[in-house]
Formats: structure tokens, sequence, C-alpha cells
């Protein structure tokens, strides 16, 4: 059974540095083929991409956010790590993490955390 | 601003069947697979569909997915009031380097 959970804190100030963990289980970020995402979603509106990173650790980045984001991942622990720099109000949004794979398409996000809801205030 | 347009909302009775569309270009749907996600108010995304047509595990064949040109489209049969919920289409955009979803579609089961 795969599951996630999201962790880390709930308010940050702007201009901080917000460092979300994905704690996952049921699959090793080293098997061949699987990757884990980051999703956003402000309150009420729709979901945005943010990073992946894969086995071998090949790294992707939304181009509107790369010179923010850093992901990294630590197999032996099965967390994987976000970081995000200098936060603004309009980072405020659930933040959630998800198993990805593919088969003849793109990367799918199969599992998804339950989310961790983060504003951004002051 | 979504690089994938789905219509804000779509209604439908119990028992009927409702399809929501998602529209793209050729950067992403015209060249690439689309997934399908529900969102039940409340909770994290589910995928339905991946792959353009593909179900997800334990996802009834009432959920089907086809895809035509840019453009893709979720159809729901046997409207149930338990599938009341946000959808979303995804897929990657080759100029974007970029998965991208829709603007989600509000499905309201009368």
């Amino acid at each position: 059974q795969i599951t996630l959970k999201e962790s880390g804190p709930t308010l940050v100030k702007p201009t901080q540095t917000l460092t979300l963990t994905c704690t996952f289980s049921g699959f090793s970020l080293s098997t061949t083929g699987l990757g884990v995402g980051w999703i956003r979603q402000p309150p009420g509106k729709a979901l945005e991409w943010l990073a992946l990173i894969y086995w071998n650790d090949d790294k992707r980045y939304s181009p509107s956010l790369q010179s923010r984001l850093t992901i990294t991942k630590d197999t032996s622990k099965n967390q994987m790590v976000l970081t995000m720099t200098n936060m603004d109000p309009v980072d405020t949004a659930t933040y959630f993490c998800a198993h990805s794979q593919r088969e003849n398409g793109p990367y799918y996000f199969d599992y998804w955390g339950q989310g961790i809801l983060v504003t951004v205030s002051s | 601003q979504s690089a994938l347009t789905q219509p804000p909302s779509v209604s439908a009775a119990p028992g009927q069947k409702v399809t929501i569309s998602c529209s793209g270009s050729n950067s992403n749907i015209g060249n690439n697979y689309v997934c399908w996600y529900q969102q039940l108010p409340g909770t994290a995304p589910k995928l339905l569909i991946y792959d353009n047509y593909k179900r997800s595990s334990g996802i009834p064949d009432r959920f089907s997915g086809s895809k035509s040109g840019t453009s893709a489209t979720l159809g729901i049969t046997g409207l149930q009031t338990g599938d009341e919920a946000d959808y979303y289409c995804g897929t990657r955009d080759s100029i974007l380097s970029s998965w991208v979803f829709g603007g989600g579609t509000k499905l309201t089961v009368l």
C-alpha cells in the first residue's frame, strides 16, 4: 500500500524559506522509473505543478518557479524535501506530494498525500 | 491562466451521462497523453484516467477518457451524487517543459 504524507510549517512569514518534507511508504524512490512530485493548490483555485524528482536523482522544476525551488531525496529515509525561498502571500496554498510513474505517456501522479495548507502572512 | 482549458462547471441528473472537455495545443495535448483527476471536496486529487483512456486501479468503467487532436474528453455515465467533485485534466507541455493542469470543472449532480 502506497502512502505519502506532507509535513512542515503551516504558517511562514513573507521572505522566509519554506521547507516541506514528504514521507512515503509502500515504494522505494530507488526503483527504476519512479518519481515523486510536488503540486500545490491555492484556496479555491486550480492545481499547479511545482517539481518532480526521479529515481535516478534527475530533477524537473516549474520554469516559473525554478529559481526559488530545490528538491532532494533521502532514499534511506523514504523522504523527499522541497524548499521554496522568498515566500510571498500569493504562495499560500495546499501543497501536495505525489507518487509518479509512467507507462506510454508522460509521468502521471497516481498516489497523493493528504496535503498541507501553508499560509504566508506576517 | 491555465495552459489547458476546461468549462468551469457542468451538471446533469443522477443516472445520466456527462462529458467534460479539455482543450490544449500541439505543445501539450496534441503531442502527449492526457490524465484526468477527481477531487472530492476537502480531499486530495485522485487519478481516474492516464494515457488518454486507461483507468487507474479501482476506477469503475463508468469513467472513460478519449483524445482527439488537441482536445481530450472525460465521460461519466450513470451519474451518482458521490461523483460531485472538481475534475482536472493534465499532461506535459513540451514547450513549457512543465506538467500542466486545466482550470478544473465542477460537476454538480442535480
